[in-house]
C-alpha cells in the first residue's frame, strides 16, 4: 500500500517558468511533509517542509502548499532554473513516532534552457 | 561541519553472501535511519536507531538488521544476499527527537550490487 504517491514520473519545464510538482497521501496520521531533491550518485537534500497546521510555506523560489482535505501537497518552483533539474521526492511523517519518513517514488524534473 | 559519511561507496557481492554497511552521523545527531532506494520505488524505510535503540522498523525481512553504537555510528547488515537486494542504501541522521523528520541529513549512500 503506497501511502505517498507522486503520480507524475517526469516533468519538463522551460527555464524561467513555474514548475509544479504534486504529491498525494492517504494516511491521515501524517502531520509533517517534506520535499527533497536528489542528484545522481548523491543523497537527497532537504528543500522545504510544512506542518499540517499550515497550508503554505515559502523559502525563496520554493513554495509548498498543503490541502489537508484533499490529502494533497504541491511544490512550486519559481522561476525554474536549469540547476533545478533533479529528482524530487515528497515525504511524510507522523510526529511522535520517531524519524520514519514515507517517500513517494519521485518526479524527474528537467528544466530546459 | 562534516556531513553524514557512508562507507563503502560501492560494493559488489555474490548472492548468498552477507554485507555490512557503515554510517557515521553528523556530530551530535543521535537518530540514524536507513533507507533502500531501488529504481522506480523511491526510498523505502528500513529502520531507525536512537541512542542505541531501534525505534522504528520498516517492512523488510529479518535478513536486514542494524545496530547503533554509543558514539551514534550505525551499521546495517544484510545476510544471505539476493539479487533483489541490489540498491542504493542511504543513511540519514537527525538531531530532532520529536519525530517530525525535519532536518534529516542524508549521506551519499552505498551502492550495493549483488551478482
Amino acid at each position: 500500500d503506497q501511502q505517498v504517491k507522486q503520480n507524475s514520473p517526469s516533468l519538463s519545464v522551460q527555464e524561467g517558468r513555474i514548475s509544479i510538482l504534486n504529491c498525494d497521501y492517504t494516511n491521515s496520521m501524517f502531520d509533517y511533509f517534506l520535499w527533497y531533491k536528489k542528484y545522481p550518485a548523491e543523497g537527497p537534500t532537504f528543500l522545504i517542509s510544512i506542518s499540517s497546521i499550515k497550508d503554505k510555506n515559502e523559502d525563496g523560489r520554493f513554495t509548498v502548499f498543503l490541502n489537508k482535505s484533499a490529502k494533497h501537497l504541491s511544490l512550486h518552483i519559481v522561476p525554474s532554473q536549469p540547476g533545478d533539474s533533479a529528482v524530487y521526492f515528497c515525504a511524510a511523517s507522523t510526529s511522535g513516532y520517531g524519524n520514519k519518513l514515507v517517500f513517494g517514488a519521485g518526479t524527474i524534473l528537467r528544466v530546459k534552457s | 561541519k562534516a556531513g553524514v559519511t557512508q562507507t563503502p561507496r560501492y560494493l559488489i557481492k555474490t548472492r548468498g553472501q552477507q554485507v555490512t554497511l557503515s554510517c557515521s552521523p553528523i556530530s551530535g545527531h543521535r537518530s540514524v535511519s536507513w533507507y533502500q532506494q531501488t529504481p522506480g520505488q523511491g526510498l523505502q524505510f528500513l529502520f531507525e536507531y536512537f541512542s542505541e535503540t531501534q525505534r522504528n522498523k520498516g517492512n523488510f525481512p529479518g535478513r536486514f538488521s542494524g545496530r547503533q553504537f554509543s558514539n551514534s555510528r550505525s551499521e546495517m547488515n544484510v545476510s544471505t544476499l539476493e539479487l533483489g537486494d541490489s540498491a542504493l542504501y542511504l543513511c540519514a541522521s537527525s538531531l530532532n527527537q520529536l519525530g517530525t523528520g525535519y532536518g534529516y541529513t542524508f549521506g551519499s549512500g552505498t551502492r550495493l550490487t549483488v551478482v
